[in-house]
This record gives structure tokens, sequence and C-alpha cells, in this order.
């Protein structure tokens, strides 16, 4: 199985600030990775897909970034709404595994 | 817009069998152009993929769970379903089924808000 870890996996910001998150493939996914955000209560939604497109009616402000085994995440500008879990996934070979997590707090 | 609306029991017995089903409205699952998957979460966890299944009925599962998971679908009722058989309380957590993109690679695009299940006595 392919192992995804996430850094760092809590992390506080203010709004307005740019933010990163990468999570990396124990071995090479090419660019199949997709980025979830999660609300509390709610069920993930899809950011990113295939490392760097952005799903339909997502903010511009978030984008993604990387291939083989290194990805990153980046919010351009936080929103009260981003606040939340973010979880990213690998679709290259099955089980499709999530990394863990990352819980981007308000400072 | 399509949405998925799940149902099924949110307590379930050790040893027992859990069910749950998600109905797809808003479009038609018969057109094959999507795969649909299950993935589940304990409480204050992270997401673990149970599985996916395709309009054909053809099926890919999480290894750590093949020996008692199943899927299946009936296009005809616009419906997918999950099966876990044995549960024990490490099967407790929140399933979530969950609409593939139009290709393997587009991530999970559609997502239904998720049945809380318990397995206890």
């Amino acid at each position: 199985d392919i192992q995804m870890t996430q850094s760092p996996s809590s992390l506080s910001a203010s709004v307005g600030d740019r933010v990163t998150i990468t999570c990396r493939a124990s071995q090479t996914i090419t660019t199949y990775l997709n980025w979830y955000r999660q609300k509390p209560g709610n069920a993930p939604e899809l950011l990113i897909y295939a490392a760097s497109s952005l799903q339909s009616g997502v903010p511009s402000r978030f984008s993604g970034s990387g291939s083989g085994t290194d990805f990153t995440l980046t919010i351009s500008s936080l929103q009260p709404e981003d606040f939340a879990t973010y979880f990213c996934q690998q679709s290259y070979t099955t089980p499709y595994n999530f990394g863990q997590g990352t819980n981007l707090e308000i400072k | 817009q399509v949405q998925l609306q799940q149902s099924g029991p949110g307590l379930v017995k050790p040893s027992q069998t859990l069910s749950l089903s998600c109905t797809v409205s808003g479009g038609s699952m018969s057109s094959g152009s999507h795969d649909w998957s299950w993935i589940r979460q304990p409480a204050g966890k992270g997401l673990e993929w149970i599985g996916r299944v395709f309009t054909s009925g053809g099926t890919k599962y999480n290894p750590s769970l093949q020996s008692r998971v199943s899927m299946s679908v009936d296009t005809s009722k616009n419906q997918f379903y999950l099966r876990l058989s044995s549960v024990t309380a490490a099967d407790t957590a929140v399933y979530y089924c969950a609409r593939d993109g139009l290709e393997f690679w587009s991530g999970l695009d559609v997502w239904g808000k998720g049945t809380a299940v318990t397995v206890s006595s």
C-alpha cells in the first residue's frame, strides 16, 4: 500500500494569511493526488484533483502543485470558512489512501 | 445537481452485518459515467477508503477489509450498497458514500452527508 504523510498535523494562522500544507507519498504517484477540505460535522469536499486541477466551483485562492512523491496545497488568503481539516488522497493505485489530515486553526 | 442520500441503521450489534445504502438523485447511474465509493471515518480520526463499485457491478476493496466487505449497485433504483460483516467496535465510524469523478484520477467529487454507525450490544 502507498502511505500518505501530511505536514504539519496542525497549523495556526489568521484570516488573510497564506498557508501551505505538504503531502508526501511513500512511492511515486505521478500526479494522481487529490485534496479535500472537511469542515467540522460535514463531509469532505473536493478542492484539487490531479495535483493541480481546481475542482469546479472551488475558489481560486486554492492551488495545488507537485508530482512524484511531494505535493503542496496552498491557500493564498485564508477566509473564515477555511479553518477546517485538510486531507490529501492518492488515486494512483488501490487502496486509495488518505493522509492523516492537517487541522488548520485560527490564531 | 447530483446528490447522495444515505440510509441505514445507526446501531449494529457485534458480529452482525452492517448494511448501508446510498441513493443517487439528480442524475442516472445507468449512464455508466461514474464509479461509486465508500469511505469511513472514526470519531476524531482520519479517512479510510473502503472500496469502489463500478456501474457494471465490478468492485475494488481495501485489502484490510476485503474478507468482510461487499459492495453492489442497482442502477434501476439509482442506488448502491455497502455490507460489512462480522463487525466489531473497531468498525464504529461515520460512513460516507461518494461519487468518483469522470476519470479514476478525478477525485471524489460528490459526497453523502454520512451515517454514524455504532457497533455495540
